[in-house]
């Protein structure tokens, strides 16, 4: 089956820095990559997703780009700010997880 | 629209005990998914369903059976409690997809539970 890493656990930035969280994967008929965020006590939501025909896609501060021969892809968060911070979870085929970055934006 | 909901919120049981967790949907998805979640293991998947009267194992299904007898409802069930299945579960639907691949899933509240 599916297996997906999910590096660092926790990344620390300053506000106003971005911030880099990198996913990989083993099975190369997988094809959707979302990114949920996760506030603390609440529901993941998806905040972006991109599909294997695709090598990036952007979304104001947030852009995800995926290496279909390497099996990885990664979420890009521009000009951090302090509703960022939450946990971000990355996904590959059906319902597989990565197991979550903790993401602090220090004032 | 609600969207998924999860019943109940929280809830403490004794081991040995059993119990059902709820999960209804709105957005008339096909696939239903029931997830553990704990601390540092992200989101672990325990039993799925492509459609209506239809279930699959996950990667943890040890303990749990479900069921998917309605298209709107994924029930989620714990036979014999033990003090290892304390967790927080959240239930999550997305529609199939067809052709154009998977699609995003839906998380619901959540629900918290306790075994003593």
């Amino acid at each position: 089956g599916e297996n997906v890493e999910q590096h660092p656990s926790t990344l620390s930035v300053q506000e106003g820095d971005s911030a880099v969280i990198k996913c990989t994967y083993s099975d190369s008929a997988s094809n959707y990559f979302p990114w949920y965020k996760q506030e603390l006590g609440k529901r993941p939501q998806l905040i972006i997703d991109i599909r294997s025909n695709v090598g990036e896609k952007k979304d104001q501060r947030i852009a995800v780009t995926l290496n279909k021969t390497a099996k990885h892809f990664s979420l890009h968060i521009t000009e951090t700010q302090p509703e960022d911070s939450a946990v971000y979870f990355c996904a590959a085929s059906l319902a597989t997880f990565g197991k979550g970055t903790h993401l602090i934006i220090q004032p | 629209n609600a969207g998924v909901t999860q019943t109940p919120k929280f809830r403490v049981l004794k081991t040995g005990q059993s119990m059902t967790l709820l999960c209804a949907q709105d957005m008339n998805h096909e696939y239903m998914y029931w997830y553990r979640q704990d601390p540092g293991m992200g989101l672990r998947l325990i039993h799925y369903s492509v459609g209506e009267g239809t279930t699959a194992k996950g990667e943890v299904p040890d303990g749990y059976n479900v069921s998917r007898l309605k298209k709107q409802n994924f029930l989620l069930g714990l036979e014999s409690a033990a003090p290892s299945q304390t967790s927080v579960y959240f239930c999550a639907s997305s529609y199939s997809g067809g052709q154009t691949g998977n699609q995003p899933q839906h998380f619901g509240d959540g629900t918290r539970l306790s075994i003593l």
